[in-house]
């Protein structure tokens, strides 16, 4: 079926860094791919929808300054927390929809020391 | 905007047993309906769904029904087994809009 690759699995950065999130589709085009954040025993929170060669869509509440998401190939979507700071912890989850469904990453958990 | 409830929180059940979970949901126009398991620590997997103009699907010791005038649809596992213990989402979703539930972690006790 198909699959969407998410790396890095975990990451530990310092406050103050940026850290690069991935997400590709291996065997499918995805021109749409949306980002969720998830917080500890709470559901998926979406936070923006990216459109392969287009400005991505934040959700309300979501700075897009802090939370950079680039989308530059059907493959490929990235999201870029910039200057990360503690309360940035969390996992966070892409997604994709292909052939009427929706494939998820495996998610990244990061923890901003 | 859709609004999708989803009962219990949390379940255990004896091994062996049947887990129910429900989901509830307010608009009228959402027309799929997905089952995800997530494990600690990883995202979360299809195991079921079901369309709108479908009213039950099963898969081997899983699921789900559709009752679309009552706007609910609720998922089964019967024979639950140690390994499917997890929280379990619903999700409704309309056009490309995705909303989930609130989750259910299930344990299933040996």
């Amino acid at each position: 079926g198909a699959v969407v690759s998410q790396h890095p699995s975990w990451v530990i950065c310092k406050s103050g860094t940026s850290v690069k999130i991935e997400c590709r589709s291996l065997d499918f085009q995805a021109t749409t791919m949306f980002w969720y954040r998830q917080f500890p025993k709470q559901s998926l929170m979406l936070m923006a929808t990216s459109n392969e060669g287009s400005k991505a869509t934040y959700e309300q509440g979501v700075e897009k300054d802090k939370f950079l998401i680039n989308h530059a190939s059907l493959t490929l979507s990235t999201l870029t927390v910039t200057s990360a700071h503690p309360e940035d912890s969390s996992f966070y989850i892409c997604s994709a929809p292909h052939l009427g469904g929706y494939t998820f990453g495996s998610g990244t958990r990061l923890t901003v020391v | 905007g859709e609004n999708v409830e989803q009962h219990p929180s949390t379940l255990s059940v004896q091994e062996g047993d049947s887990a129910v979970i429900k989901c509830t949901y307010s608009d009228s126009a959402s027309n799929y309906f997905p089952w995800y398991k997530q494990e600690l620590g990883k995202g979360p997997q299809l195991i079921i769904d079901i369309r709108s103009n479908v009213g039950e699907k099963k898969d081997q010791r899983i699921a789900v029904t559709l009752n679309k005038t009552a706007k609910h649809f609720s998922l089964h596992i019967t024979e639950t087994q140690p390994e499917d213990s997890a929280v379990y989402f619903c999700a409704a979703i309309t056009g490309n809009q995705f909303y989930f539930g609130t989750g259910t972690s299930l344990t299933v006790i040996p």
